[in-house]
């Protein structure tokens, strides 16, 4: 099994919802990571998990709030974004330290704040 | 500051135009330089990981080279499948940081 699953695949909210995001792997990857891609542009950091403890925030602001409350699952937790938040979230895995190690991506929810 | 910058922007080539696309990086402490494949509303599907100055690695129609400041991503007689957006990154294993360039977007033709 190589795969990130991602759901939804798609969500539309507005501006005073709450809603989550869900990100699950199975391949034993200890990092994990959230990643904002708006159209056209490449894929910018948002998070980075590393063994379940939050390593990396790439001054987010805190309308997004991550969890990982495991090694297998990864949560984006959205509340009273704004419609430049409009965009593809991507979450990646990763084994951190392996000699190869690489990022599997899954296919991203297309979230749409109206 | 960590920069990927990938040439051209986009490119349209003819079923069986063989071309390259360029990644220039500036990345301290780089331990891999990644390619990827994008189709339109997925998420990066991985291609490639070169790790040292003059590797090269193959996978059907593509190639991807590595020197001590750029990547090439050679493709040899596309078909119209190979239409994609092609990413290559920087990873600096300090802090699991992957950074991204702008990407070449492909569109092959019959």
């Amino acid at each position: 099994d190589t795969e990130v699953t991602q759901t939804p695949k798609h969500l539309v909210m507005g501006m005073t919802n709450k809603k989550s995001l869900k990100c699950e792997q199975h391949m034993g990857h200890r990092a994990m990571y959230w990643y904002k891609q708006k159209a056209k542009k490449p894929p910018e950091l948002m998070f980075v998990y590393s063994y379940e403890k939050l390593s990396i925030n790439e001054s987010v602001p805190s309308r997004f709030s991550p969890e990982c409350p495991n090694s297998s699952l990864l949560n984006l937790h959205l509340h009273a974004l704004q419609p430049e938040d409009s965009a593809l979230y991507l979450c990646a895995s990763s084994r951190p330290g392996q000699e190869n190690e690489k990022l599997f991506f899954g296919s991203g929810t297309q979230l749409s704040v109206l | 500051e960590d920069q990927v910058t990938q040439s051209p922007e986009a490119l349209r080539l003819q079923e069986g135009e063989s071309s390259s696309l360029n990644c220039s990086y500036t990345v301290s402490g780089l331990r891999g330089l990644f390619w990827y494949r994008q189709d339109p509303g997925k998420g990066p599907e991985f291609l490639f990981t070169l790790y040292s100055a003059g590797e090269e690695k193959e996978k059907e129609r593509l190639k991807a080279t590595l020197t001590k400041k750029e990547s090439f991503l050679h493709i040899t007689a596309p078909k119209p499948e190979d239409s994609a957006t092609y990413l290559c990154a920087g990873f600096t294993g300090g802090g699991n940081k992957l950074t991204f360039g702008t990407g070449t977007q492909l569109k092959v033709e019959l």
